[in-house]
């Protein structure tokens, strides 16, 4: 049981260019997050699933883009890489439901956009 | 608005010396409050969650309280490697996924 994975570990981008930070959950949990951390800051959601096929802005959406094709995979997207993308990015997951949902959270992508 | 403030931004302290850690929230009715640690290049590692005022829930050396206002982690005889960020998140009642999270506090535990 691997949990959330995590891939790359560590990118670094120049200005416009685009990539994909791969995420994958090994818990059948219904509920995926994409958070970015910046120092001193609290986590900020930028997508969340509440299962395949449906996929809903967080708090900061812009610049970036997220599927949902199966429940297990949950990549998301930057286009045009802006400075202000630098960020640790972290993907979660949680069952959903009517309880207090606990989120599990990968290793982070840590990326450099220069 | 809800929110999160933890407190302070960070700790020292002396190998085996016990303190407590502040998580204040401002939440339209609760629905659970989480404690999370995170090591230095690591994801966010969940610790407990707790539901009610009054709820307490230990691990180790750690021990979480709830009140209607603020959460405290409490931590007993500390060793270096209970050393990171330790994260309070809440998540409301009218919310199924949402967390409003916390800054954090780093604590360092020296030998």
């Amino acid at each position: 049981n691997a949990g959330v994975t995590q891939t790359p570990k560590f990118r670094i981008l120049k200005i416009g260019q685009s990539m994909t930070l791969q995420c994958t959950q090994d818990m059948n949990h219904n509920y995926m997050y994409w958070y970015r951390q910046d120092p001193g800051m609290g986590l900020k959601l930028i997508y969340y699933s509440v299962g395949a096929g449906i996929t809903d802005k967080g708090e900061v959406p812009n610049g970036y883009n997220v599927s949902r094709s199966t429940t297990e995979d949950f990549p998301l997207r930057l286009e045009l890489a802006a400075p202000s993308q630098t960020s640790v990015y972290f993907c979660a997951s949680s069952y959903g439901g009517q309880g207090a949902n606990e989120q599990y959270f990968g290793p982070g992508t840590r990326l450099t956009v220069t | 608005e809800d929110q999160v403030t933890q407190s302070p931004e960070a700790l020292r302290l002396q190998e085996g010396e016990s303190s407590s850690l502040n998580c204040s929230y401002t939440v339209s009715g609760l629905r659970g409050l989480f404690w999370y640690r995170q090591d230095p290049g690591k994801g966010p590692e969940f610790l407990f969650t707790l539901y009610s005022a009054g709820e307490e829930k230990e691990k180790e050396r750690l021990k979480a309280t709830l009140t209607k206002k603020e959460s405290f982690l409490h931590i007993t005889a500390p060793k270096p490697e209970d050393s990171a960020t330790y994260l309070c998140a809440v998540q409301a009642r009218d919310s199924n996924y949402q967390l409003i999270w916390g800054a954090g506090t780093k604590l360092i535990i020296k030998p």
